[in-house]
C-alpha cells in the first residue's frame, strides 16, 4: 500500500510568487491534515479535511493560504503571495475515519527568498 | 507557555540502556497523547499513543500518562543506535488535530 505522497519535495520561490503544494493521502483515508514546521519551531497544525469538507482551519495563518480537497481525494495548499516567513516544511497526514493514527507524508520544503 | 513542552536534548544514552523522555502539556482538555519518531529529513512516524492514566507497553517502548500532573513520558528499553532520532510528543485535540512539542533529540552511542 502506498503511503502519503507530497509534491514537490522542494520548492524555492521569490517573495510575492505563488506556490501550490499537493498531497495525496493513503487511499480510503477520509481525514487529511496539513501541518507546517518553520525553522526552529515545533510542527504546527494548519487545517483538517474530512473528505472534501474543511473540518477545522483554525491553524491557517492568514488569507494568503488556501487549501482545497476537491472530490475528497488529493489536496492542494496554495500560498499566494508567498512571504519570507512562509518558509518551512509543510507536512500532510492522513488517517482513516475513527482511527487516531495519522500517517505523515515526507513533507515539502518551501524556501521563500 | 508552550502547549506541549519537551527538553530539546540531545539525550545521550549508551547502547543497551534505557532512554527516558518527558513531556508536559498545558491543555487539560487533551485526551490522547502520541509519541512520534522522526529521523533527520524524514517524516514523523507513530510509535504509540495513550489515552488512559498509567502505562502502556509495546515492545521496547513504554508510554506513561499522568493526567493529574499533565505529564507524558516514553521509555525506550535496550536502546539501539537505530533509535537515534528526534522524538516528538503530541496532544490530540478535537478532530484529532495534533499539538506537537519541539521534540527531544536522542543519541544512542555504541
Amino acid at each position: 500500500e502506498a503511503g502519503v505522497t507530497q509534491f514537490p519535495s522542494h520548492s524555492v520561490i521569490e517573495k510575492g510568487q505563488t506556490v501550490t503544494l499537493r498531497c495525496d493521502p493513503i487511499s480510503g483515508h477520509d481525514n487529511l491534515y496539513w501541518y507546517r514546521r518553520v525553522m526552529g519551531k515545533e510542527i504546527k497544525f494548519l487545517l483538517h479535511f474530512v473528505k472534501e469538507s474543511k473540518q477545522d482551519e483554525s491553524g491557517m495563518p492568514n488569507n494568503r493560504f488556501l487549501a482545497e480537497r476537491t472530490g475528497g481525494t488529493y489536496s492542494t495548499l496554495k500560498v499566494q503571495p508567498a512571504e519570507l516567513e512562509d518558509s518551512g516544511v509543510y507536512f500532510c497526514a492522513s488517517s482513516q475515519r475513527g482511527d487516531p493514527e495519522q500517517f505523515f507524508g515526507p513533507g515539502t520544503r518551501l524556501t521563500v527568498l | 507557555q508552550k502547549e506541549v513542552e519537551q527538553n530539546s536534548g540531545p539525550l545521550s544514552v549508551p547502547e543497551g540502556a534505557i532512554a527516558s523522555l518527558n513531556c508536559t502539556y498545558s491543555d487539560r482538555g487533551s485526551q490522547s497523547f502520541f509519541w512520534y519518531r522522526q529521523y533527520s529529513g524524514k517524516s514523523p512516524e507513530l510509535i504509540m499513543f495513550i489515552y488512559s492514566n498509567g502505562d502502556k507497553e509495546d515492545g521496547r517502548f513504554t508510554a506513561q500518562l499522568n493526567k493529574a500532573s499533565q505529564y507524558v513520558s516514553l521509555l525506550i528499553r535496550d536502546s539501539q543506535p537505530s533509535d537515534s532520532a528526534t522524538y516528538l510528543c503530541a496532544g490530540g485535540g478535537a478532530g484529532n488535530k495534533l499539538t506537537f512539542g519541539g521534540g527531544t533529540r536522542v543519541l544512542v552511542k555504541p
